[in-house]
């Protein structure tokens, strides 16, 4: 069964600073996506990730991800308030049509 | 706005209680998708359906139920509702039919409430 863990769960940074979400997983994919989730909202789409070596960027995230190493990582520069939310990754479970989620990671940003 | 249309949007009901959801997914898309995501738990993926037939079942309790019906809107029918069945039940849509799920679409969500 497929198991997609981030962190760090919670995330608290300062405005300006940089810093980086992790999300692993423990099977075979290569088709990662990361996800935004205001409180009580849906989820929004930010990054598809297709293939081995994938970087994709807008705004202030980076996303990438490493299909040997089953790590994708969403990377935040400078920090603004607005980035605070809950960032989810999801892997395509590859044959069982499905994607299975991260824990989620919540971030805030404090000014 | 993702295209994917959810009602009802709050549901306060009791215990022992059975309520509907509805979903209406993405004009085009064929795959449908219900997650549940609670405190607790997460986002959990219950069932999926493309073209009408079920096609993968995650973590459904048999107290809950789906369909896809011709037009393509799904419905998830939760019965003998206990008070940890209280949650918000996304509906996602994606394009389907591949061995790739694809990127989901996601609904606002059904926020469920059992007293």
């Amino acid at each position: 069964e497929l198991k997609v863990e981030q962190n760090p769960l919670f995330l608290s940074m300062q405005e300006g600073k940089n810093y980086t979400i992790y999300c692993n997983y423990s099977t075979t994919s290569d088709r990662l996506y990361w996800y935004r989730q205001d409180p009580g909202k849906s989820l929004e789409s930010l990054f598809v990730l297709l293939s081995n070596g994938a970087v994709k960027q807008e705004g202030r995230l980076m996303a990438s991800l490493d299909t040997k190493a089953r790590l994708s990582t969403l990377h935040i520069t400078a920090a603004v308030h607005d980035l605070s939310a809950t960032y989810f990754c999801a892997v395509d479970d590859f044959g069982n049509e499905k994607l299975t989620f991260g824990t989620g990671t919540r971030l805030t940003i404090i000014p | 706005d993702s295209g994917v249309t959810q009602t009802p949007k709050h549901l306060i009901t009791a215990t022992g209680q059975r309520v509907t959801l509805r979903c209406s997914p993405r004009s085009g898309d064929l795959s449908v998708y219900w997650y549940q995501q609670s405190l607790d738990q997460g986002l959990q993926f219950l069932i999926q359906y493309y073209n009408g037939e079920e096609r993968a079942k995650g973590n459904i309790l048999e107290r809950f139920s789906a369909q896809q019906f011709p037009d393509l809107h799904s419905e998830l029918n939760l019965s003998s509702l206990e008070l940890g069945d209280s949650a918000l039940y996304f509906c996602a849509s994606s394009e389907g039919g591949g061995w790739n799920t694809g990127e989901l679409f996601f609904g606002e969500g059904s926020r469920l409430t059992v007293l």
